[in-house]
């Protein structure tokens, strides 16, 4: 069963603020992605990752960054968050030969 | 880039009755059309999804539908159930195996 986790499923920071949210999946997946999602938006991308190392602009990056250093874990980053950037955040992976994304279990986040 | 509109933005159906969501996507390149369920409080889970290859996949009471020509794709849920109720999204996968989504609408089923 894949499993797909986030370091946390609620969030408060203030704005400035540098701001770590982690997604590790347990099925040797190489992509990993990052969303977020807004009401009435639905899920926009803002990295993916095929592989270790590896990382591609989604439609939404600005104000973010991501790293892949380990193939299991794939983090993003605010360097400075803002409060435009209050949202839910979701992380979920797939194999490269598949095409079915699992999403872990969102973190909310929200800047003050 | 892959652009996916979902319409309507919410649909409220009597227990028992179909539903209909009708999705259109805008790169004829795209060869991928998941559909995913998001309950209130949980994540996306993949529900169904169709290959271009493939105009229609049927799993028990949910069904999908492709035309390519006029690039668009529909969810079909027949005798709907109160748990049926949940944020259904599309999307289609375009350039890089990028998924793009809909924006998402809210089913309700009235018991």
């Amino acid at each position: 069963d894949v499993k797909v986790t986030q370091s946390s499923r609620y969030l408060v920071k203030r704005t400035g603020e540098k701001v770590f949210l982690e997604c590790v999946q347990d099925m040797d997946h190489e992509n990993m992605f990052w969303y977020r999602q807004d009401p009435g938006l639905g899920l926009r991308l803002i990295y993916f990752s095929y592989d270790v190392k590896m990382k591609e602009k989604g439609d939404i990056p600005e104000g973010y960054s991501v790293s892949r250093e380990k193939k299991e874990r794939f983090s993003l980053i605010l360097e400075s968050a803002s409060t435009n950037q209050t949202s839910m955040y979701l992380c979920a992976s797939r194999w490269t030969s598949g095409y079915e994304q699992y999403f872990g279990p969102g973190t909310r986040l929200t800047v003050t | 880039g892959e652009n996916v509109e979902q319409h309507p933005s919410t649909l409220s159906v009597q227990e028992g009755d179909s539903a209909v969501i009708k999705c259109t996507y805008s790169d004829s390149a795209s060869n991928y059309f998941p559909w995913y369920k998001q309950e209130l409080g949980k994540r996306p889970q993949l529900i169904i999804d169709i290959r271009s290859n493939v105009g229609e996949k049927k799993d028990q009471r949910i069904a999908v539908t492709l035309n390519k020509t006029a690039k668009h794709f529909s969810l079909h849920i027949t005798e709907t159930q109160p748990e049926d109720s949940a944020v259904y999204f599309c999307a289609a996968t375009g350039a890089n195996s990028k998924l793009t989504f809909g924006k998402g609408i809210t089913l309700s089923v009235r018991p």
